[in-house]
């Protein structure tokens, strides 16, 4: 256990639902990320959230609506996905954006 | 632009022997290098960090090395046992100037066969 927790642990929808990602922290830490991972792809930071703030966005299609309500939750908001948008997500936290990141399990999700 | 390159993509050994796991980059223009451990559809387990400024880590079984000016690190596990299978990815972090951002290569895929 990380002290990094994500629900749900899988996700299957199709391409016109809309569903959400929960991330949530236990450590005290101040900056949480998103990632994604793909089959045969490294990891892809998508989003970092530093205070609450959001930080970084790295071209990450509008689909895709992060949510950082506090320091210790952080959502991602799907809608009108594709099929390759399937993969593993993947949160992480750390005590400032230049120190250790934890890792929550991921969430596997599917788009039909 | 950070890349960062794992060779081997799959390694395969008998249990007991040592494993040495190759991960370069770069840019060596780095504020720490990070190793993680992935079990199958698992999130990552942190191993080790270096230090820009240092020149190797250990714990228990496991030593990593850091070489910035040649963008290098190496992971070695001593004694491999079956529960080292997985897949295991370096990652480097940039400083300040480069937001701090984390670069993963593409991991390792290790299977030791007992």
């Amino acid at each position: 256990e990380t002290g990094v927790t994500q629900t749900p642990r899988h996700l299957v929808m199709g391409m016109t639902n809309k569903k959400s990602l929960k991330c949530e922290q236990h450590l005290g830490h101040n900056a949480m990320y998103w990632y994604k991972q793909s089959a045969k792809k490294p990891l892809e930071l998508m989003f970092v959230y530093s205070l609450e703030e959001r930080v970084e966005n790295n071209s990450v299609p509008s689909r895709f609506s992060p949510e950082c309500p506090n320091s210790s939750h952080l959502f991602l908001h799907l809608h009108t996905l594709q099929p390759e948008d399937s993969a593993l997500y993947l949160c992480a936290s750390s005590q400032g954006s230049d120190n250790e990141q934890f890792f929550g399990p991921g969430t596997r999700l599917t788009v039909l | 632009k950070q890349e960062v390159t794992q060779i081997p993509a799959a390694l395969s050994v008998p249990e007991g022997e040592n494993l040495v796991l190759n991960c370069s980059f770069t840019d060596s223009a780095i504020y720490n290098l990070q190793w993680f451990r992935q079990d199958p559809g698992k999130g990552l387990t942190s191993l080790l960090l270096i230090q820009s400024s240092q020149r190797e880590q250990t714990s228990g079984r496991l030593n990593a090395s850091l070489d910035k000016s040649s963008g290098r690190s190496t992971l070695y596990i001593a004694a491999s046992q079956p529960g080292d299978s997985a897949t295991y990815l370096c990652a480097v972090r940039q400083g300040k100037a480069a937001g701090n951002k984390l670069t993963f290569g593409g991991g390792t895929r290790v299977l030791v066969k007992p």
